[in-house]
């Protein structure tokens, strides 16, 4: 099946700070990739939509000057946590879509811990 | 997005068949029906999608019922490794769109 990697896989920051996580598809081009946070035992929630070349779509209540995504490539897209704080400390996952298929591959998360 | 319903968690034996369950009666005539699973902290691994058809692969088999308001994964031989949480998602148009999952279900093997 298709690979995507996240790096880094564990990472932990002063409050304050802003925090940058790769997603790379590694063995196909993916025009679309997603965001997903998931909190200790719940389920993951979509926070935004990512086209190769274009503005992310964000969902309700992500706010998209805080949680910064880029998707320069058609391999990579980077999510930046802006200035941030103990709550933002959580599993963040992102997936991408192999266009021809059309089936999602996830990657293996990131999880991020804010003192 | 059409919302689905399964059961919050099950337990199987070693070796035997698992049925996951899942109810979408609002689903459209353009909703796919995906299966992910997640093993803990890792991201969903894809397990299979259908859209009328059964359908079958070297992880599991999809049985879809006849006015699709219903599904049910079949793992044929649990193993240990199959201990996940598998969410049962609905999508919109002939590619996945976004996937909006819900809370799946926790999938125990005992040995």
């Amino acid at each position: 099946g298709a690979v995507v990697s996240q790096h880094p896989s564990r990472v932990i920051c002063k409050s304050g700070t802003s925090v940058k996580i790769e997603c790379r598809s590694l063995d196909f081009q993916a025009t679309t990739m997603f965001w997903y946070r998931q909190f200790p035992k719940k389920s993951l929630m979509l926070m935004a939509t990512s086209n190769e070349g274009s503005k992310a779509t964000y969902e309700q209540g992500v706010e998209k000057d805080k949680f910064l995504i880029n998707h320069a490539s058609l391999t990579l897209s980077t999510l930046t946590v802006t200035s941030a704080h103990p709550e933002d400390s959580s599993f963040y996952i992102c997936s991408a879509r192999r266009t021809a298929l059309g089936t999602q591959y996830f990657g293996p998360g990131t999880r991020l811990l804010v003192l | 997005d059409a919302k689905t319903t399964q059961p919050n968690s099950m337990e199987s034996n070693e070796e035997e068949p698992v049925h996951l369950p899942c109810n979408h009666s609002t689903i459209s005539g353009t909703d796919y029906i995906h299966w992910y699973r997640q093993l803990p902290s890792q991201g969903p691994e894809y397990v299979i999608h259908g859209l009328t058809s059964n359908v079958n692969n070297r992880m599991a088999s999809l049985a879809i019922a006849e006015d699709r308001k219903s599904s049910t994964l079949i793992l044929h031989r649990a193993t240990l490794r199959d201990a996940a949480v598998y969410y049962c998602i609905l999508s919109r148009g002939g590619s996945q769109g976004n996937l909006i999952f819900g809370k799946g279900t926790k999938l125990s093997v005992k040995p």
